[in-house]
């Protein structure tokens, strides 16, 4: 079946520092990756929305120039959190949507845990 | 307005008790889907269903089935005889028919929490 990949899993990174997250589509195209943040014991709140090769769409309150997202190929999109702070750990989440399945539609990638300490 | 809503915050259970989950949704949209995800807590989203707005059939699957009610826009999931591997966050969601005869975007609920003791 369709598996997103994404890494890293966890990362612990220093305040200030910038954190990369990679989302890889293994076996399809995923033309639209969707990006989540979770808070604990929070429900998955969407961040963006990213289509191939153009700008990602951002939800109200999430700062574009916070959390960059690229989606440059049909089988990548990353994430980096930039000057990350302490309130920015989470556990983040992507999510490709694969038009080929009919019963499924949404791949989600197993998350990372970021902390910023 | 919530799209998505789940009333149940946490359930306790214990084992072999039947459990159902609530969930209620909203949309103007006539083509819309419907999902359950379990989520342990390692974190990972597990797909559980995906239902059609034009589909009303109720759905069993082992231990696991779902009660479709578009008159009261409702999609409860109900667990019979629950066992502790059941624990997990419990996520019902929604999708609205985006461009064309893609889907769009999930609106989530706030989820709930199972707990099934020995």
């Amino acid at each position: 079946g369709a598996v997103v990949s994404q890494h890293p899993s966890w990362v612990i990174c220093k305040s200030g520092t910038s954190v990369k997250i990679e989302c890889r589509s293994l076996d399809f195209q995923a033309t639209t990756m969707f990006w989540y943040r979770q808070f604990p014991k929070q429900s998955l709140m969407l961040m963006a929305t990213s289509n191939e090769g153009s700008k990602a769409t951002y939800e109200q309150g999430v700062e574009k120039d916070k959390f960059l997202i690229n989606h440059a190929s049909l089988t990548l999109s990353t994430l980096t959190v930039t000057s990350a702070h302490p309130e920015d750990s989470s556990f983040y989440i992507c999510s490709a949507r694969d038009q080929r399945l009919a019963n499924y539609g949404y791949t989600f990638g197993s998350g990372t845990r970021l902390t910023v300490v | 307005a919530q799209k998505v809503t789940q009333a149940q915050t946490e359930i306790s259970v214990v084992e072999k008790e039947d459990v159902t989950l609530d969930c209620v949704y909203e949309t103007r949209d006539t083509t819309y889907y419907l999902f359950w995800y379990k989520q342990p807590p390692s974190g990972e989203l597990v797909f559980l269903i995906r239902r059609n707005s034009f589909d009303e059939q109720n759905e069993i699957s082992g231990r696991y089935s779902w009660n479709f009610q578009k008159s009261t826009s409702s999609f409860n999931f109900t667990i019979t005889a629950s066992q502790v591997v059941d624990s997990a966050v419990y996520f019902c969601a929604l999708s609205e028919r985006g461009r064309g005869s893609t889907l769009g975007r999930l609106y989530f609920g706030r989820g709930t929490q199972l707990t099934v003791w020995p």
